[in-house]
């Protein structure tokens, strides 16, 4: 149950494309399509922004898009608004119901 | 709409003991597998368990087995974690979640352990 890997931070301006990524083993990421990236203002509760690698709740907006190639699963946050600044965390499923996350990534807008 | 709410944090010294609680509202908690998760203070996501709708399946984190014992009471549509033998490294927020099928798709708000002497 080892932690994903994020990178510490990300920072795009405004209306630009960020991509943070989050490497696993083939035990975890790489095993399941069931990575998750949550959304974390704060002093906030985690929000859900993806699940199932690529679908979005209702309620979140297109410009957040999931993908996930072999034991890395990527976040891109399209058209950067500066409501978007704040923590993100992934979060895999690793087999019998045990969940593992990404230590977090602050992005950033300029 | 989906709420939960946690309750039963605090300051407890080394050594103690605290149950959690998580009230749920809004959603058939029945039909529901549920997490514990906690943040350090500025430190990231730990998953710390999960329990199954009907609690026949329960699973911790393998750094917390033995301290940390999980439950649920469905007529009552709430969630506890009991957190023995409290250390330092313990104090956190400690959210419970709503597990849909492989994520957690509510949070509650969190309720603060701070363990300290």
């Amino acid at each position: 149950q080892s932690a994903l890997t994020q990178p510490r931070s990300v920072s795009g301006s405004p209306g630009q494309s960020v991509t943070i990524s989050c490497t696993g083993t083939s035990s975890d990421v790489g095993g399941y399509n069931y990575v998750s990236w949550f959304q974390q203002h704060p002093g906030k509760a985690p929000k859900l922004m993806i699940y199932d690698v690529t679908k979005r709740p209702s309620g979140v907006p297109d410009r957040f898009s999931g993908s996930k190639s072999g034991n890395t699963a990527s976040l891109t946050i399209s058209g950067l608004q500066d409501e978007d600044e704040a923590d993100y965390y992934c979060c895999s499923y690793a087999g019998s119901f045990i969940f593992v996350f990404g230590g977090g990534t602050k992005v950033t807008v300029l | 709409e989906v709420q939960l709410v946690e309750s039963g944090g605090g300051l407890v010294k080394p050594g103690g003991s605290l149950r959690l609680s998580c009230a749920a509202s809004g959603f058939t908690f029945s039909s529901y597998t549920m997490n514990w998760v906690r943040q350090a203070p500025g430190k990231g996501l730990e998953w710390v368990s999960s329990i199954s709708s009907s609690s026949r399946y329960i699973y911790y984190a393998d750094s917390l087995k033995g301290r940390f014992t999980i439950s649920r009471d469905n007529a009552k549509s709430s969630l506890y974690l009991q957190v023995n033998s409290l250390r330092a490294e313990d104090t956190a927020v400690y959210y419970c979640a709503r597990v849909l099928a492989y994520t957690s798709d509510y949070w509650g708000q969190g309720t603060l352990v701070t363990v300290s002497s």
